[in-house]
């Protein structure tokens, strides 16, 4: 079992529509948590950073933190044409600085 | 741009040939990472660096690959005697010098094993 599981879609959606992407993770020594965006051909880009459970909300974007469950999720408020890319969770754990990822969900929002 | 930068974007090689690849981080960045992404998997990682001491390795990196950083700037991945399955991604990021501090990724180099 991989330490972060993650649905790697395609998950399809119509323009506006509310996405919400999920990973689930096995070690309970992670404490932060982070989403980042990949467009293809490109590097990750960070578009949220949590530490611990609760949620963080920046725009049209949430993430939510449940450590009881190990689960993670993003969700995506009026979703656009330029959300389609593929969406990669991450965590670390404290005292470490190297991400584990997982394989990543591709995002298709059709106009 | 400022942002991370890494050389070449793609690199066909033949088997059994060396490869080196080069990854500019952002100016005043401490800590360099590099990553490999294979087709259809997040990004796993392979080293990492604050300044220009290799603080930790990947079991993933077999003694066929070297890292360097020689002064605390840029970085070098060497891969001697490449094989298929070396074929990937291979993504680099730099941060600043906190654990907390996010980690910026370069576009990365394509590399694929004939």
């Amino acid at each position: 079992q991989k330490e972060v599981e993650q649905d790697p879609g395609p998950l399809s959606v119509p323009e506006g529509a509310i996405v919400s992407l999920n990973c689930t993770y096995s070690n309970s020594a992670f404490q932060y948590f982070m989403w980042y965006r990949q467009y293809s051909r490109k590097g990750p880009e960070l578009l949220m950073y949590t530490y611990s459970s609760g949620n963080k909300e920046d725009g049209r974007f949430t993430a939510q933190v449940d450590k009881s469950s190990k689960y993670i999720s993003l969700f995506i408020r009026d979703s656009q044409p330029s959300d389609s890319a593929t969406y990669l969770c991450a965590t670390r754990s404290s005292g470490y600085s190297t991400l584990t990822f997982g394989k990543g969900t591709m995002l298709l929002v059709s106009p | 741009d400022t942002g991370v930068s890494q050389d070449p974007r793609h690199k066909i090689t033949k088997r059994g040939q060396n490869v080196t690849f080069r990854c500019d981080p952002i100016s005043e960045h401490n800590r360099l990472y590099w990553y490999r992404q294979t087709l259809g998997q997040g990004p796993e990682f392979l080293t990492y660096f604050q300044n220009e001491a290799q603080l930790e390795k990947s079991r993933l990196l077999s003694d066929r690959f070297s890292a360097e950083r020689p002064k605390g700037s840029f970085s070098t991945l060497e891969i001697q005697r490449t094989e298929q399955g070396d074929s990937a991604m291979y993504l680099c990021a730099s941060s600043l010098s906190d654990l907390d501090d996010e980690q910026f990724f370069g576009p990365g180099t394509r590399l694929t094993v004939l």
